[in-house]
């Protein structure tokens, strides 16, 4: 059974910082793997997705990586904003369902002005 | 452009009362699914559905019917409310799979079941 953990599993910095988030899933059998951002209250929001064949992914200040032989993703946020402020999950594809995504349970990131 | 739409926001039931949640897509999706989220479980899977006329379970199925009559709709039915099925619902939807495309969520129901 694949199983993704996040961390940390909260994290706080000031304004301006460079930071990393990180996943871990226990099945290298992966289709993708997707990061999202959740704010308070609201639905998802699909942020990045890398497929297997993939090792990384930009948009904007955000670069994702992947490291399938290690069951690794990292999330990387350049000049961090307080409106980057919110959860940010990871989930995969695969590792045994077609059709079914495992979320990890997320990292609530706090960016101070 | 209205992606994924889910009705109602928020919800009170009493136990043993039936309701459904909509959800409705206007992105031609063929894959829908439904998840709960719950502090500390994260996302879990409850059905899914890979076109119309086609559903299956996912993870935690129990206490809850899917049914997809046309490619828009997929709506979650309660048929006997229970307080464990307190939780926010989200429904979410991709072109093709998954594992192939970019999920969308909907923005969630808030249900308490009391």
């Amino acid at each position: 059974k694949q199983e993704v953990t996040q961390i940390p599993a909260a994290l706080s910095v000031p304004e301006g910082e460079n930071l990393v988030l990180n996943c871990s899933f226990t099945d290298s059998a992966i289709y993708n793997l997707q990061w999202f951002r959740q704010d308070p209250g609201k639905g998802l929001t699909s942020l990045l997705l890398i497929q297997s064949s993939q090792r990384e992914q930009t948009s904007g200040r955000l670069n994702a990586s992947l490291d399938k032989s290690s069951g690794r993703s990292t999330l990387y946020i350049a000049a961090s904003q307080p409106g980057d402020s919110a959860t940010y999950l990871c989930a995969v594809g695969g590792g045994g369902s077609n059709y079914k995504l495992t979320f990890g349970k997320g990292t609530l990131l706090t960016v101070n002005p | 452009n209205a992606g994924v739409t889910q009705t109602p926001k928020f919800q009170v039931l009493k136990t043993g009362q039936s309701m459904t949640l909509q959800c409705a897509q206007d992105m031609n999706h063929e894959y829908m699914s439904w998840y709960r989220q719950d502090p500390g479980m994260g996302l879990r899977l409850i059905h899914y559905s890979v076109g119309a006329g086609i559903t299956d379970q996912g993870e935690v199925p129990n206490g809850y019917n899917v049914s997809r009559s046309t490619t828009e709709d997929f709506p979650l039915r309660l048929l006997s409310a229970a307080p464990s099925q307190t939780s926010v619902y989200f429904c979410a939807s991709s072109w093709d799979s998954p594992n192939t495309g970019e999920l969308f969520f909907g923005e969630g129901s808030r249900l308490t079941v009391l």
